[in-house]
């Protein structure tokens, strides 16, 4: 069965600091979607992207960037010179013909960034 | 205007009491999908809806129901409410694809006392 991991369940930060989210993942599908989510404090869930099992490419939009390896079912976060802004509850998400194509969710990570 | 809704944002009920939570979009989406979120637990899905005349029980559906009223109107229904179904509920969007991107809605905080 696919399980999501985010071991990590607060980070706190001072500002400018560079972090990195950890997720790790579980399933016996070849093909598979993982995703990031973020929840600012007020509370809707905020798509911020999705990969497919083909694509190892490392993505960087802006501040933030993903680093996927297949060779340790990982996808790990960074936001590179954290801002107050980016506290908020971040999940990592997958999902495969082993859930059914449900999307499985990790239990999430909270990050405080203190100004 | 935000594409998926939820109504209403915030309820306060007392145990026993039918509940319904609404949910609306305007992405032209499929598939429609009901969460609750509970502190330490992510997401858990509710149920889940494929389109008008295809709804499926999710992870956790017990003492849940939902009508799919249109494509894009997708209700949550708790026939007697317990203080454990207290809860953040979402509802979200995809496209008809399996590994499509869901897109949520803002949430709906209930509390039942």
């Amino acid at each position: 069965a696919q399980k999501v991991t985010q071991a990590q369940t607060e980070i706190s930060v001072v500002e400018k600091e560079d972090v990195t989210l950890d997720c790790v993942y579980e399933t016996r599908d070849t093909t598979y979607y993982l995703f990031w989510y973020k929840q600012p404090p007020s509370g809707e869930l905020v798509f911020l992207i999705r990969r497919n099992s083909f694509d190892e490419q490392n993505e960087i939009s802006g501040r933030y960037s993903w680093n996927f390896q297949k060779s340790t079912s990982s996808f790990n976060f960074t936001i590179t010179a954290s801002q107050v802004v980016d506290s908020a509850v971040y999940f990592c998400a997958l999902t495969g013909v082993d859930s059914s194509y449900k999307l499985i969710f990790g239990s999430g990570t909270r990050l405080l960034v203190r100004p | 205007d935000a594409d998926v809704t939820q109504t209403p944002r915030n309820r306060i009920t007392k145990t026993g009491k039918r509940i319904m939570l609404e949910c609306s979009q305007t992405k032209g989406h499929d598939r429609m999908y009901w969460y609750r979120q509970d502190p330490g637990l992510g997401l858990r899905l509710i149920y889940y809806s494929f389109d008008v005349k295809d709804i499926n029980k999710g992870e956790i559906s017990d003492g849940y129901s939902v009508s799919r009223q249109a494509q894009a109107k997708f209700s949550l229904s708790l026939e007697s409410a317990i203080p454990n179904q207290t809860a953040l509920y979402f509802c979200a969007t995809s496209h008809s694809g399996s590994t499509d991107t869901q897109y949520f809605g803002p949430g709906t905080r209930l509390t039942v006392l």
